[in-house]
Order: structure tokens, then sequence, then C-alpha cells
């Protein structure tokens, strides 16, 4: 089965922890996103890959950071400096850049930060 | 800018036809797209119309594109109580970007 998966679905830190959200493809493609969803605001990028290797932010970068070492894996870290960490994160991926219309999503990751 | 409205909620009954309607600011769009999504999971690509194209359909779903006023709708005839989701527009700028507007959640009544 390919597809992308995204783990936990469920994620519960304290406040000032960083936390790093799973996600892994088996789909060979060379793009990969990750974005923010939060309620009445739709989805908002916060970075996404291209190829291995290299990496840009979206639109809300700041308080987050990611590695792209492998094809199939894009882990997104959440870090202390986020302010308002408590979302549901979604990772996405797309056979290149050019075609990011046809992005397929993880199942996503409730985090919750107490 | 870039921007993408919807209209948050739209209740209706099984068995009539829901229309979700969006609006976008970026005339230079080469794709608008319609996406679904169940309660905890991820986004599922419904269908998408070329900035070039009025309409289209695909069984229950028509999109109509009205380029000079930047709308776009979804129809869905027939609703199901399994087409209670929220549906996102969004559209692609010319770097290949996507724009998401907020979502629309539909709620269908038996």
């Amino acid at each position: 089965d390919g597809g992308i998966t995204q783990s936990p679905k469920y994620l519960f830190r304290k406040e000032g922890q960083n936390v790093t959200l799973s996600c892994e493809q088996n789909l060979n493609h060379d793009a990969m996103y990750w974005y923010r969803q939060d309620p009445g605001q739709g989805l908002r990028l916060i970075y996404y890959s291209q190829i291995v290797n290299d990496f840009q932010k979206g639109d809300i970068a700041e308080g987050y950071s990611v590695s792209r070492e492998k094809k199939e894996s894009f882990p997104l870290t959440v870090t202390s400096a986020q302010k308002n960490p408590t979302a549901f994160y979604l990772c996405a991926s797309s056979i290149d850049s050019g075609r990011s219309y046809e992005q397929f999503f993880g199942p996503g990751t409730r985090l919750t930060v107490l | 800018g870039e921007d993408v409205e919807q209209s948050l909620f739209l209740s209706v009954r099984e068995g009539d036809s829901s229309v979700i309607n969006c609006t976008y600011t970026d005339s230079s769009s080469t794709y608008l797209y319609w996406y679904k999504q169940e309660p905890g999971a991820g986004l599922q690509l419904l269908t998408y119309i070329f900035s070039n194209m009025d309409m289209k359909q695909d069984q229950r779903l028509t999109v109509l594109l009205n380029k000079k006023d930047k709308h776009l709708s979804l129809r869905i005839a027939d609703t199901q109580t399994g087409d209670s989701a929220i549906y996102f527009c969004a559209e692609s700028n010319p770097r290949g970007k996507l724009i998401f507007g907020q979502g629309t959640e539909l709620s269908v009544k038996p």
C-alpha cells in the first residue's frame, strides 16, 4: 500500500518542550509539505521541501524546524519558541513541486501542549 | 495579495443539492481545487479545474468557475450523509504554491 503516514495521531506535551512529528511516504515523491490547521483558518504552510537535503520556509515557519535527510521522511520539530503550538498538523507530498496541486495528505497529528 | 474565502457552514437535507462557494483574489491562478476533509483525517483531492475552463462535471460533482468575478463553486447533487465533511477550496499560484480557504463545514441531515 502506497501512502503517507504520520505518527502519532495524538500527541501531548508540556509547555517549553520540543516535540518532533513524524511524516513518512512511500510514494517516491520528491516534494513534501507541512501544514498547520486551526479551526476556521484553513491550512497554512509551515515548511516545504522540493528535494532531499533542501527545504524552504512557508508562511508560518517561526518556531518550527524541519530536516530532509531521506526522500521518504520529512520530520517537523515544534520548538519551545512556537508561541501557540496546539493545532492539527498535516503532512503532504507531491510528485514534484511543479505539480503541488496533486498533493497527497497524511491523516494528521493533533498536538496539544498543556 | 493571495486570499481565498469561503463561508464556514452549510446545512442541507439528504437528497438535496449542496452548493459550496469560494472567492479568490489571485487572477494568475492556474488551477483551482476542491478538497474534502472527513473528521480527524487528512485532505482528499476531490476535483480540480484549469483556469481556462468554465465548468467541469464528475459524477455527482459539478465545478463552476467564473474567472471574471473570481468565483468558484462546487455543487454536490443528491447529497448523502456520507458527504458530511469540511470542503476546502484552494488555488495554485504561478510558483506552484497552494493557497487554501478556511473550509466550509457541510452538514447533511437525514
